[in-house]
């Protein structure tokens, strides 16, 4: 049982490049979210979604865009990446809507950009 | 809005004797809150939630919280830490009120000494 993938683990981008970053999840769990890391912020939520199809803004949304067309996949999208946006992104995925439950994490995506 | 605070960027003990990790929390309503552990390189982890009932709760690994409604307050505790509890850990909260996200704090770094 996998639990949550990320991919890519690491990545530099220059400013302006585009990417983006694959979650995939096995437990067949229908809430999902992006959240980044930085040193002393804690986790901040970037997008969620509460299905497949859906998407919703959270808390630091503006740079990014996410999808969710199959229910196992949810995809993080950079399109002109900037210095600011150089963090760790971790993917999860609940049961439950976010927080009635336990959260399950990948391993983070370390994003670097120049 | 809600919000959550942990007032330790970083703690230290050694091994063998207690270990405690502070959070306070505010919210509109009844919190769900929540307590996660990194380890290096890694994605978080859950360790333990209080919803309703006991004020103490016990998790994963001998580790176990303390329910504080006048403090609002969830201290994270273990009696005996190990060197292997080196890590980071964060204090979460979910304010049904302001919708299915959780909230983390900035995290407290761990550091168990033999």
């Amino acid at each position: 049982n996998a639990g949550v993938t990320q991919t890519p683990k690491f990545r530099v981008l220059k400013t302006g490049q585009s990417m983006t970053l694959l979650c995939a999840q096995d437990m067949n769990h229908e809430y999902m979210y992006w959240y980044r890391q930085d040193p002393g912020m804690g986790l901040r939520l970037i997008h969620y979604s509460v299905g497949e199809g859906t998407t919703a803004k959270g808390e630091v949304p503006d740079g990014y865009n996410v999808s969710r067309l199959k229910k196992q996949n949810f995809l993080l999208g950079l399109e002109s990446a900037a210095p600011s946006q150089t963090s760790v992104y971790f993917c999860a995925s609940s049961l439950f809507p976010g927080g009635a439950g336990e959260l399950f994490f990948g391993e983070g995506s370390r994003l670097t950009v120049l | 809005a809600q919000s959550v605070a942990q007032p330790e960027d970083q703690v230290n003990v050694a091994e063998g004797n207690p270990l405690t990790v502070k959070c306070t929390y505010s919210v509109s309503g009844n919190p769900y809150l929540f307590w996660y552990v990194q380890y290096p390189n890694r994605g978080l982890q859950f360790l333990l939630k209080y919803i309703t009932g006991d004020n103490l709760v016990k998790g994963s690994y001998g580790f176990e919280a303390e329910f504080n409604k006048s403090q609002t307050s969830f201290h994270l505790k273990k009696p005996s830490a190990l060197v292997s509890d080196s890590a980071l850990y964060f204090c979460a909260v979910r304010d049904k009120a302001a919708g299915n996200k959780l909230t983390f704090g900035g995290g407290t770094r761990v550091l168990v000494k033999p």
